[in-house]
């Protein structure tokens, strides 16, 4: 039971490349989410999926696009990444819609 | 929105004594109040939380205690040991139960110094 896994752990970018993070979970959660963490910023929310096919816009969901492939998988995509996209990237799953568990996160460093 | 607000930022205690964090929010009706728990380098933890129906909860050395009247709720740690060392993270939510206006606060850096 692995819960929450995050690929890749850690990336970098140079500006206008683009990449997507992968989030899958084993719990058969309906809620999933993506936030960033940046120091002093405390953890917010980029997008937040409810349950299969549905998605909705959080805190800061500028430059960033998402996916619910399925139930257990929820992707993260930069199109064309920007040096303030410099952060670190937790993927979150819960049965409702208060986050429960997280993933190892994602270490991301765009030059 | 709902907004939530966190004291202090930082916090020193020397081992064996008690740590308290409070929060405050602004949104009277949040209604779930849960606390997380992030070492250095690793993902945040679910280490309690408390509904608004509970004035106080504990558990082993750690408890939580909410004032609706005011809108905030606290976060005590007795004995403090090395271990506890980390970032805490409270948070509210409404009683919608949707992900999307569940709301972090900027976090407490606590340091428990042998």
């Amino acid at each position: 039971n692995a819960g929450v896994t995050q690929t890749p752990k850690f990336q970098v970018l140079k500006t206008g490349q683009s990449m997507t993070l992968q989030c899958a979970q084993d719990m058969n959660h309906n809620s999933m989410y993506w936030y960033r963490q940046d120091p002093g910023m405390g953890l917010r929310l980029i997008y937040y999926s409810a349950s299969e096919g549905t998605t909705d816009k959080g805190e800061v969901p500028n430059g960033y696009n998402v996916s619910r492939l399925n139930k257990r998988e929820f992707s993260l995509r930069l199109e064309s990444a920007a040096p303030s996209q410099t952060s670190v990237y937790f993927c979150a799953s819960s049965e409702g819609g208060r986050p429960q568990h997280f993933g190892d996160g994602t270490r991301l460093s765009i030059l | 929105g709902e907004n939530v607000e966190q004291h202090p930022s930082t916090l020193s205690v020397q081992e064996g004594d008690s740590a308290v964090i409070k929060c405050t929010y602004s949104d009277s009706a949040s209604n779930y109040f849960p606390w997380y728990k992030q070492e250095l380098g690793k993902r945040p933890q679910l280490i309690i939380d408390i509904r608004s129906n509970v004035g106080e909860k504990k558990d082993q050395r750690i408890a939580v205690t909410l004032n609706k009247t005011a809108k905030h709720f606290s976060l005590h740690i007795t004995e403090t040991q090395p271990e506890d060392s980390a970032v805490y993270f409270c948070a509210a939510s409404p009683p919608d139960n949707y992900g999307q206006n569940f709301v972090f606060g900027p976090g407490t850096r606590l340091s428990v110094l042998p």
